[in-house]
């Protein structure tokens, strides 16, 4: 069945350092959402991408889309204590409303 | 407009009670997922509605779980007899194309 693969589980990094979670799909994907879950929180809509080779920017945030939107990835530049939660990649299952979900890549940052 | 709403917020049951957990959606939004969050498992969709009708519900785990949705501004999700098991984050979310919006989920307990 189709799946979506996201690594890394968790990453930790020190506050200033950059963070990437990466996601991989078995089939094309006509688009791929991101969400954020604060700790204690619910899953946070970000963005979409939907066009082959999309790069989208939210302020310290980098999402791309590949070429043959079977893979994307989110980039974080130089972390912030607010940045601390799980990310979630999301592609379109069966049906189009329908969202096949990643694991969710926890970042955490280092005291 | 305040969200999807979800009530209640936490509830601890003993086995073999009945639970419904109760969901709000946004107002204008056609679709309505409910999921389940737990450590082990993840984000599991259960059940998903399109105009109030239910359009696909594999994820749903057995026969003590059943959910509706009998107008546009509200779905339970009930279990009969709970099990502790069950323990886990329950999220409804609704959406009015792709991008979904989640509630503050209820956390069930049961012992």
């Amino acid at each position: 069945g189709q799946q979506v693969m996201q690594i890394p589980q968790y990453q930790h990094v020190q506050e200033g350092e950059d963070f990437t979670t990466y996601c991989n799909s078995s089939t094309t994907l006509s688009n791929i959402q991101w969400y954020k879950q604060r700790p204690g929180g619910h899953p946070v809509f970000l963005i979409q991408l939907v066009k082959s080779g999309e790069v989208k920017k939210q302020k310290r945030l980098t999402f791309q889309f590949g070429e043959a939107k079977k893979n994307s990835s989110l980039h974080i530049t130089a972390t912030q204590t607010t940045d601390v939660g799980t990310y979630f990649c999301a592609g379109p299952g069966d049906s189009n409303y329908q969202l096949i979900w990643g694991a969710g890549t926890k970042l955490i940052i280092k005291p | 407009d305040a969200g999807v709403i979800q009530s209640p917020r936490h509830e601890v049951t003993e086995m073999g009670q009945e639970v419904t957990l109760r969901c709000k959606p946004i107002s204008g939004h056609d679709y309505l997922f409910w999921y389940r969050q737990t450590m082990m498992r993840g984000l599991e969709l259960l059940i998903y509605f399109n105009n109030n009708v239910p359009i696909d519900d594999s994820g749903m785990p057995e026969d003590r779980f059943s959910a509706k949705m009998p107008n546009a501004s509200f779905s339970t999700l009930k279990i009969q007899p709970s099990e502790p098991r069950d323990s886990a984050v329950y999220f409804c979310a609704s959406s009015p194309n792709h991008e979904q919006y989640f509630g503050p989920g209820t956390r069930l307990t049961v012992t």
